[in-house]
């Protein structure tokens, strides 16, 4: 089956710990992306990255760093630094930052708990 | 000039009436404008998308109204069942060098049986 994983699905760390999401995709997209999602809240992206080894900030990127060292895996670690790190933490892929169809693709989403 | 406006907050629908979500831009350079399906615990997934060249496009129950010249575009399903109560959410691009989505604050769909 094609698709993104996201692991796990449940996360609970104590405040002051860094943790890292894991994302991974079959879909040979070469666009990747996170976002973060907070109740009542639209989905707001905090990193994204076009090929290998490269990525750039989005509009949250604060307390937040990615690697992209394989096409497949874009894992997105949350620092210590973050002031407000609960939330429901999504991935998507797609094609290309600049290729049609800009259909973005989700995986099934970490729900990280920080006390 | 950046964000994209979706209200209502939440709707409640009788089966088999029509759900009306609507959504306002501002930057008139954004050309592609898809509409998400949210549930509870899920990632979402694409469930129509339409460029500013057409003004509706139909997917079965499922249609998006455009308006170029008003900013708007709009997701209407038609025959709500209890099985579409999801949050939708709106959002809108620019192609181009980056295909940032900027997403509107969702719609919480309740379709009562």
């Amino acid at each position: 089956d094609g698709g993104i994983t996201q692991s796990p699905k449940y996360l609970f760390r104590k405040e002051g710990q860094n943790v890292t999401l894991s994302c991974e995709q079959n879909l040979n997209h070469d666009a990747m992306y996170w976002y973060r999602q907070d109740p009542g809240q639209g989905l707001r992206l905090i990193y994204y990255s076009q090929i290998v080894n490269d990525f750039q900030k989005g509009d949250i990127a604060e307390g937040y760093s990615v690697s992209r060292e394989k096409k497949e895996s874009f894992p997105l670690t949350v620092t210590s630094a973050q002031k407000n790190p609960t939330a429901f933490y999504l991935c998507a892929s797609s094609m290309g930052l600049a290729t049609f169809p800009y259909e973005q693709y989700f995986g099934p989403g970490t729900r990280l708990t920080v006390t | 000039q950046q964000q994209v406006k979706q209200s209502p907050q939440s709707l409640i629908v009788q089966k088999g009436g029509i759900s009306i979500i609507n959504c306002a831009y501002e930057n008139t350079a954004f050309d592609y404008f898809p509409w998400y399906q949210q549930f509870p615990g899920k990632g979402p997934a694409l469930l129509i998308a339409i460029r500013p060249d057409v003004s509706e496009k139909k997917e079965g129950r499922f249609t998006i109204s455009f308006n170029k010249s008003a900013k708007q575009f709009s997701l209407h399903i038609m025959d709500s069942q209890p099985g579409d109560s999801a949050t939708y959410f709106c959002a809108a691009s620019k192609s181009g060098a980056t295909n940032k989505l900027i997403f509107g604050t969702g719609t919480l769909l309740a379709v009562q049986p």
